[in-house]
């Protein structure tokens, strides 16, 4: 089973409101990430977490909080976004260091489509 | 820094037809990973294939094949007896195994139509 998976599928949200996107994935993965992909651009990675720690974020703004809460889920809240925040939401999994493949393919969820108004 | 190039931003075959997706890549580290990720309309991203820069024969998973030449820092997707299915954004990309850990860095993709 390479299933990762994402809720909600599709987000509309105010500058305003606070909402949350959740990613799971039961591969036994230790590693998980957030990626943010606008239309025809490829992904760009926004945060990594290793053994659900906090290991890579890549200048986020603080208006996304990421948490790993264990080694299954993953969550990103949002507070405050732009609308230049509206995009595909990518979340992805892979074996970490001391898992043994070294191949560490990222397998991705299907993605949260978030418009912001 | 490392740097991924795909230079063709779309592509049309004709079904059955094999198609050769271009992919060059810059890095000053030895060690590396390539891969190729397909992207449906509906937004997935599907792994495909992957090519380790020590890997002495070059990838093949069913109908993909990598033609890896790392003298010319190229990592070409072979996709052969295309189908419709295969209609989708294709992105290569290649992992940074850093101390803080992996980092996959994406080239721009290019968009292959498979014609009936």
């Amino acid at each position: 089973d390479t299933e990762v998976t994402q809720t909600p599928k599709h987000l509309v949200m105010g500058m305003t409101n606070k909402k949350s996107l959740k990613c799971e994935q039961h591969m036994g993965h230790r590693a998980m990430y957030w990626y943010k992909q606008k239309a025809k651009k490829p992904p760009e990675l926004m945060f990594v977490y290793s053994y659900e720690k906090l290991s890579i974020n890549e200048s986020v703004p603080s208006r996304f909080s990421p948490e790993c809460p264990n080694s299954s889920l993953l969550n990103l809240h949002l507070h405050a976004l732009q609308p230049e925040d509206s995009a595909l939401y990518l979340c992805a999994s892979s074996q970490e260091r001391g898992q043994g493949a070294p191949s560490y393919e990222q397998y991705f969820g299907p993605g949260t489509r978030l418009t912001v108004t | 820094a490392q740097k991924i190039t795909q230079t063709q931003p779309g592509m049309f075959v004709q079904e059955k037809e094999a198609v050769t997706l271009d992919c060059t890549y810059d890095t000053s580290d030895p060690s590396y990973g390539l891969f190729w990720y397909k992207q449906p309309s509906s937004g997935e991203m599907i792994f495909l294939i992957y090519q380790g820069s020590y890997d002495q024969q070059n990838a093949t998973e069913g109908r993909y094949s990598l033609n890896f030449q790392k003298a010319r820092k190229s990592a070409n997707l072979v996709i052969s007896a295309s189908q419709l299915g295969d209609s989708a954004m294709y992105f290569c990309a290649m992992r940074d195994r850093g101390a803080a850990g992996n980092k996959l860095t994406f080239g721009g993709g290019t968009r292959v139509l498979v014609k009936p």
